[in-house]
């Protein structure tokens, strides 16, 4: 258990639903990040913030994702109107700012399963 | 362009014999690195990262990394692999020059461990 949590853990839903999940960082690391995980391939960057300004976003994260963090702690990920390729793995990571390598946190991860 | 590149997506080794799991990064600005490990349905836990002190990087559960800048490679090993060590293996790199400190993994190396 890294101390990063992620909730839910497993969500099927139907095309075009909207979905959210949580991320609870560890709770003195001021650096949040998303990344996606499809099957057989590495996770991907989608967005990161700083405290509770969200500093980048990746041409991965189409008009349907948004991100939050409204009090620079918890964050919350949403897609609008899913589809089949929305199917991942969605991982959370936090990370105190300290120098350039600092390491990363990781959540379990929330699986997204679009029918 | 900044990358990574993990050269077998798949390593089988018997238990007690060596492990070697190959990488090769390219970028432009001095790299920071990083092996991450994932257990089915665990989280990515982090084994070892290289931040330009030692180029012999030790991790966690006998694993060790070797930075070779002339051959841009990253490549981790073990002398002894272990059943536990089975497990799908991400190179990762991130760059100096970017202020987010966002990740990039490679497509992941799963190893198998044969009794």
């Amino acid at each position: 258990d890294t101390g990063v949590s992620q909730d839910p853990r497993h969500k099927i839903t139907k095309r075009g639903q909207n979905v959210t999940f949580r991320c609870d960082p560890i709770s003195e690391h001021n650096r949040l990040y998303w990344y996606r995980q499809t099957l057989g391939q590495g996770p991907e960057f989608l967005t990161y913030f700083q405290n509770e300004a969200q500093l980048e976003k990746s041409r991965l994260l189409s008009d349907r994702f948004s991100a939050e963090r409204p009090k620079g702690s918890f964050s919350t990920l949403e897609i609008q109107r899913t589809e089949q390729g929305d199917s991942a793995m969605y991982l959370c990571a936090s990370r105190k700012v300290t120098g350039s390598a600092d390491t990363q946190y990781f959540g379990p991860g929330t699986r997204l399963t679009v029918l | 362009a900044q990358s990574v590149t993990q050269l077998d997506s798949h390593v089988s080794v018997s238990e007690g014999t060596p492990v070697l799991l190959r990488c090769n990064y390219s970028s432009s600005y001095s790299p920071s690195l990083f092996w991450y490990v994932q257990h089915p349905n665990k989280g990515l836990q982090l084994l070892l990262k290289y931040t330009s002190a030692a180029t012999l990087v030790k991790g966690i559960n006998g694993f060790e990394a070797e930075f070779k800048k002339s051959e841009t490679s990253f490549h981790l090993t073990k002398p002894s692999a272990h059943m536990s060590d089975a497990a799908e293996y991400f190179c990762v790199v991130s760059f100096r020059g970017d202020q987010g400190g966002k990740l990039i993994f490679g497509q992941g190396t799963e190893l198998s461990v044969k009794p």
